[in-house]
Protein backbone atom coordinates (compact mmCIF):
# COMPACT_ATOMS: atom_id res chain seq x y z
CA UNK A 1 0.00 0.00 0.00
CA UNK A 2 0.76 3.80 -0.20
CA UNK A 3 3.49 4.61 2.62
CA UNK A 4 3.42 8.34 1.63
CA UNK A 5 0.45 10.70 1.67
CA UNK A 6 0.55 13.82 0.58
CA UNK A 7 -1.87 17.06 1.25
CA UNK A 8 -3.29 18.89 0.09
CA UNK A 9 -3.94 17.33 -3.23
CA UNK A 10 -3.69 20.68 -5.09
CA UNK A 11 -2.29 24.18 -3.88
CA UNK A 12 -2.85 27.64 -5.89
CA UNK A 13 -0.84 30.30 -4.88
CA UNK A 14 -0.10 34.21 -6.04
CA UNK A 15 4.15 34.57 -6.47
CA UNK A 16 5.91 35.94 -3.76
CA UNK A 17 3.50 33.84 -1.15
CA UNK A 18 4.43 30.55 0.84
CA UNK A 19 3.35 27.31 -0.22
CA UNK A 20 3.26 24.51 2.37
CA UNK A 21 2.48 20.82 2.22
CA UNK A 22 2.29 17.76 4.30
CA UNK A 23 3.24 14.29 4.13
CA UNK A 24 1.89 11.47 6.43
CA UNK A 25 3.60 8.02 6.46
CA UNK A 26 2.54 5.17 8.31
CA UNK A 27 5.72 2.60 9.80
CA UNK A 28 9.06 3.60 10.92
CA UNK A 29 11.18 5.47 8.92
CA UNK A 30 14.91 5.63 7.94
CA UNK A 31 14.41 8.67 5.96
CA UNK A 32 12.47 10.70 3.97
CA UNK A 33 12.75 12.45 1.01
CA UNK A 34 11.25 15.18 -1.06
CA UNK A 35 11.04 15.55 -4.92
CA UNK A 36 10.15 17.87 -7.25
CA UNK A 37 8.72 16.84 -10.95
CA UNK A 38 7.56 19.59 -13.31
CA UNK A 39 5.23 18.51 -16.08
CA UNK A 40 6.11 16.25 -18.58
CA UNK A 41 9.88 16.02 -16.65
CA UNK A 42 11.56 13.37 -14.33
CA UNK A 43 11.78 14.23 -10.32
CA UNK A 44 14.24 15.96 -9.25
CA UNK A 45 15.41 15.09 -5.80
CA UNK A 46 15.24 18.42 -3.17
CA UNK A 47 16.28 17.40 0.50
CA UNK A 48 16.13 14.14 2.35
CA UNK A 49 15.64 14.09 5.64
CA UNK A 50 16.98 11.71 8.21
CA UNK A 51 14.70 10.30 11.40
CA UNK A 52 16.99 11.62 13.82
CA UNK A 53 16.67 15.01 11.98
CA UNK A 54 13.88 17.41 13.00
CA UNK A 55 14.57 20.13 10.66
CA UNK A 56 16.37 20.78 7.48
CA UNK A 57 17.04 24.08 5.03
CA UNK A 58 17.77 24.18 1.66
CA UNK A 59 17.62 27.30 -0.16
CA UNK A 60 13.63 28.73 0.07
CA UNK A 61 13.00 25.08 1.02
CA UNK A 62 12.34 24.14 4.89
CA UNK A 63 11.58 20.48 5.35
CA UNK A 64 10.30 19.37 8.64
CA UNK A 65 9.91 15.69 10.26
CA UNK A 66 7.96 14.71 13.20
CA UNK A 67 8.48 10.65 13.92
CA UNK A 68 6.47 10.82 16.32
CA UNK A 69 3.18 11.69 14.21
CA UNK A 70 4.88 10.24 11.21
CA UNK A 71 4.70 13.65 9.44
CA UNK A 72 6.84 16.16 7.55
CA UNK A 73 6.21 19.06 5.86
CA UNK A 74 7.63 20.81 2.84
CA UNK A 75 7.33 24.85 3.13
CA UNK A 76 8.72 27.14 0.00
CA UNK A 77 9.20 30.62 0.85
CA UNK A 78 8.52 33.23 -1.38
CA UNK A 79 7.15 31.36 -3.81
CA UNK A 80 7.92 32.04 -7.68
CA UNK A 81 6.47 31.13 -10.77
CA UNK A 82 8.65 28.36 -11.79
CA UNK A 83 8.23 26.46 -8.52
CA UNK A 84 4.95 25.34 -10.45
CA UNK A 85 5.19 21.48 -9.85
CA UNK A 86 4.08 18.24 -8.36
CA UNK A 87 5.68 17.74 -5.10
CA UNK A 88 6.64 14.20 -3.93
CA UNK A 89 7.20 13.00 -0.51
CA UNK A 90 8.55 9.50 -0.35
CA UNK A 91 10.01 7.66 2.67
CA UNK A 92 12.67 4.83 3.33
CA UNK A 93 11.83 2.09 5.59
CA UNK A 94 14.54 1.06 7.95
CA UNK A 95 16.38 -1.95 6.47
CA UNK A 96 14.26 -1.06 2.81
CA UNK A 97 17.78 -1.28 0.95
CA UNK A 98 16.99 1.79 -1.71
CA UNK A 99 13.50 0.69 -1.92
CA UNK A 100 11.14 4.51 -1.47
CA UNK A 101 7.37 5.06 -1.30
CA UNK A 102 5.78 7.62 -2.91
CA UNK A 103 2.92 9.45 -2.31
CA UNK A 104 0.64 10.74 -4.90
CA UNK A 105 1.61 14.17 -4.82
CA UNK A 106 0.73 18.14 -4.07
CA UNK A 107 0.07 19.63 -7.54
CA UNK A 108 1.19 23.29 -6.73
CA UNK A 109 0.59 26.19 -9.25
CA UNK A 110 2.07 29.93 -8.74
CA UNK A 111 0.85 32.28 -10.51
CA UNK A 112 2.29 35.54 -11.40
CA UNK B 1 25.87 16.17 -19.98
CA UNK B 2 22.88 14.08 -19.07
CA UNK B 3 23.30 12.11 -15.83
CA UNK B 4 20.40 9.24 -16.13
CA UNK B 5 19.12 8.72 -19.75
CA UNK B 6 16.37 6.81 -21.39
CA UNK B 7 15.55 5.88 -24.58
CA UNK B 8 12.95 6.09 -26.11
CA UNK B 9 11.42 9.16 -24.99
CA UNK B 10 7.64 8.21 -26.57
CA UNK B 11 6.86 4.80 -27.34
CA UNK B 12 3.23 3.44 -29.07
CA UNK B 13 2.47 0.18 -29.80
CA UNK B 14 -0.01 -2.23 -30.18
CA UNK B 15 -0.98 -4.88 -27.76
CA UNK B 16 0.13 -7.92 -27.81
CA UNK B 17 3.74 -6.62 -28.88
CA UNK B 18 7.40 -6.98 -27.52
CA UNK B 19 9.07 -3.90 -26.33
CA UNK B 20 12.08 -2.43 -24.76
CA UNK B 21 13.56 0.31 -23.09
CA UNK B 22 16.47 1.35 -22.23
CA UNK B 23 18.52 3.15 -19.47
CA UNK B 24 22.44 4.61 -18.95
CA UNK B 25 23.55 6.71 -15.69
CA UNK B 26 27.18 8.37 -16.07
CA UNK B 27 27.16 9.15 -12.58
CA UNK B 28 29.25 5.96 -11.16
CA UNK B 29 26.38 4.92 -9.30
CA UNK B 30 25.69 0.95 -8.36
CA UNK B 31 22.14 0.92 -7.73
CA UNK B 32 19.65 0.96 -10.31
CA UNK B 33 15.88 1.12 -10.39
CA UNK B 34 12.65 1.27 -12.55
CA UNK B 35 9.72 3.07 -12.03
CA UNK B 36 6.16 3.19 -13.12
CA UNK B 37 4.06 5.79 -13.19
CA UNK B 38 0.35 6.17 -13.52
CA UNK B 39 -1.71 8.18 -15.38
CA UNK B 40 -3.00 9.66 -11.73
CA UNK B 41 0.96 10.17 -11.29
CA UNK B 42 1.02 7.50 -7.98
CA UNK B 43 5.25 6.35 -8.36
CA UNK B 44 5.71 2.74 -7.64
CA UNK B 45 9.39 1.12 -7.90
CA UNK B 46 9.46 -2.15 -9.75
CA UNK B 47 12.66 -3.25 -9.83
CA UNK B 48 16.13 -1.87 -8.60
CA UNK B 49 19.55 -3.44 -9.07
CA UNK B 50 23.14 -3.33 -7.39
CA UNK B 51 25.96 -4.01 -9.64
CA UNK B 52 24.11 -5.88 -11.52
CA UNK B 53 22.35 -7.99 -9.20
CA UNK B 54 18.34 -7.82 -8.80
CA UNK B 55 17.59 -6.36 -5.58
CA UNK B 56 14.31 -5.36 -5.41
CA UNK B 57 11.55 -7.22 -7.63
CA UNK B 58 8.25 -6.03 -6.46
CA UNK B 59 4.46 -7.70 -7.66
CA UNK B 60 5.12 -6.83 -11.29
CA UNK B 61 3.93 -9.41 -13.72
CA UNK B 62 6.40 -11.55 -15.38
CA UNK B 63 6.15 -9.95 -18.55
CA UNK B 64 8.35 -7.37 -17.59
CA UNK B 65 11.94 -8.70 -17.32
CA UNK B 66 14.68 -6.33 -16.49
CA UNK B 67 18.52 -7.00 -17.64
CA UNK B 68 21.98 -5.18 -16.06
CA UNK B 69 24.73 -5.86 -18.81
CA UNK B 70 26.66 -3.76 -16.97
CA UNK B 71 25.90 -1.06 -13.61
CA UNK B 72 25.82 1.60 -15.80
CA UNK B 73 22.79 -0.36 -17.73
CA UNK B 74 19.54 -1.19 -16.72
CA UNK B 75 17.02 -2.19 -19.67
CA UNK B 76 13.64 -3.62 -19.20
CA UNK B 77 11.85 -5.62 -21.52
CA UNK B 78 8.23 -5.96 -21.69
CA UNK B 79 6.84 -8.73 -23.63
CA UNK B 80 3.11 -9.43 -24.52
CA UNK B 81 2.26 -5.31 -24.16
CA UNK B 82 -1.40 -4.69 -22.21
CA UNK B 83 -3.66 -1.80 -22.33
CA UNK B 84 -2.78 -1.44 -18.69
CA UNK B 85 0.97 -1.32 -19.18
CA UNK B 86 0.46 2.66 -20.85
CA UNK B 87 2.14 4.91 -18.30
CA UNK B 88 5.82 6.86 -17.81
CA UNK B 89 8.41 4.47 -17.16
CA UNK B 90 11.30 6.18 -15.04
CA UNK B 91 14.69 4.62 -14.36
CA UNK B 92 16.51 6.05 -11.53
CA UNK B 93 19.85 5.18 -10.04
CA UNK B 94 21.61 6.16 -6.75
CA UNK B 95 25.53 5.80 -5.35
CA UNK B 96 25.28 2.96 -3.08
CA UNK B 97 22.78 0.55 -1.70
CA UNK B 98 22.12 1.26 2.00
CA UNK B 99 20.19 -0.08 5.01
CA UNK B 100 17.79 2.86 3.93
CA UNK B 101 17.50 4.80 1.07
CA UNK B 102 19.64 7.13 -0.35
CA UNK B 103 19.04 10.20 -2.82
CA UNK B 104 17.83 8.65 -6.28
CA UNK B 105 18.67 10.86 -9.43
CA UNK B 106 15.75 10.29 -12.41
CA UNK B 107 15.59 10.46 -15.94
CA UNK B 108 13.58 11.61 -18.32
CA UNK B 109 11.30 9.38 -18.78
CA UNK B 110 9.56 6.71 -21.27
CA UNK B 111 5.79 7.59 -22.53
CA UNK B 112 4.15 4.25 -23.27
CA UNK B 113 0.98 4.31 -25.24
CA UNK B 114 -0.21 0.67 -25.86
CA UNK B 115 -3.42 0.81 -28.54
Amino acid sequence: SQQGEEDPQALSIQEGENATMNCSYKTSINNLQWYRQNSGRGLVHLILIRSNEREKHSGRLRVTLDTSKKSSSLLITASRAADTASYFCATAAVGSWGKLQFGAGTQVVVTP
Amino acid sequence: DTAVSQTPKYLVTQMGNDKSIKCEQNLGHDTMYWYKQDSKKFLKIMFSYNNKELIINETVPNRFSPKSPDKAHLNLHINSLELGDSAVYFCASSQALSGGAETQYFGPGTRLLVL
